[in-house]
């Protein structure tokens, strides 16, 4: 089983700048198959990207994502007052697919 | 708009089964483009996919949970349904149903609201 370590677990910025969330895989992710998820509370997980850097419909080009093998990466480029919520990573590259723990982008 | 809506009991006794059923609307369970899936929730747990599935019946198990798991799809009603036997308070979870984006390994692109589900005495 692929396990998928998020970091930082907590990020403490301000309106306006630049979030960086890392995402590490145990085993390389096949094809680059790793989506991220974005959650607000009482909410169901959102999708923001998926195959590592492609962005889901309707999605605010601020959100995008890079990486390859086993080192991820989702940025926003100017965090919004909306954007303080919770952040997933996910690959469904091999089975049995699997989340990562999380990231909160908190407001400092 | 494809909408997933998530129904069954909010309380389940230890050692029985939980069943849960996920109806869709705005599209039909009958895609030939799309696979079904569970994933549940919780504090300790975080995020666990349960199992995916096509209309067919074709499925996909997370190991951990595959002796306890089955799915189903109803064509007829629109629905794929859960059961998760012998449940323990480690089965409390909220649970989502979601579809598949496409055949196969594809990420999960509408999500239903999901359903608190806790087992208790």
């Amino acid at each position: 089983e692929i396990v998928l370590t998020q970091s930082p677990g907590t990020l403490s910025l301000s309106p306006g700048e630049r979030a960086t969330l890392s995402c590490r895989a145990s085993q390389s992710v096949t094809n680059s198959h790793l989506a991220w998820y974005q959650q607000k509370p009482g909410q169901a997980p959102r999708l923001l990207i998926y195959l590592a850097s492609t962005r889901a419909s309707g999605i605010p080009d601020r959100f995008s994502g890079s990486g390859s093998g086993t080192d991820f990466t989702l940025t926003i480029s100017r965090l919004e007052p909306e954007d303080f919520v919770l952040y997933y990573c996910y690959q469904y590259g091999s089975l049995p697919w699997t989340f990562g723990q999380g990231t909160t982008v908190e407001i400092k | 708009q494809l909408q997933l809506q998530e129904s069954g009991p909010g309380l389940v006794k230890p050692s029985e089964t939980l069943s849960l059923t996920c109806t869709v609307s705005g599209g039909s369970i009958s895609s030939r483009t799309n696979y079904w899936g569970w994933i549940r929730q919780s504090p300790g747990k975080g995020l666990e996919w349960i199992g995916s599935i096509y209309f067919r019946g074709n499925d996909y198990y997370n190991p951990s949970l595959k002796s306890r798991v089955t799915l189903s799809v109803d064509t007829s009603e629109n629905q794929v349904s859960l059961k998760l036997r012998s449940v323990t308070a480690g089965d409390t979870a909220v649970y989502y149903c979601a579809r598949h984006a496409g055949m196969g390994a594809i990420h999960f692109d509408y999500w239903g609201q999901g359903i608190q589900v806790t087992v208790s005495s």
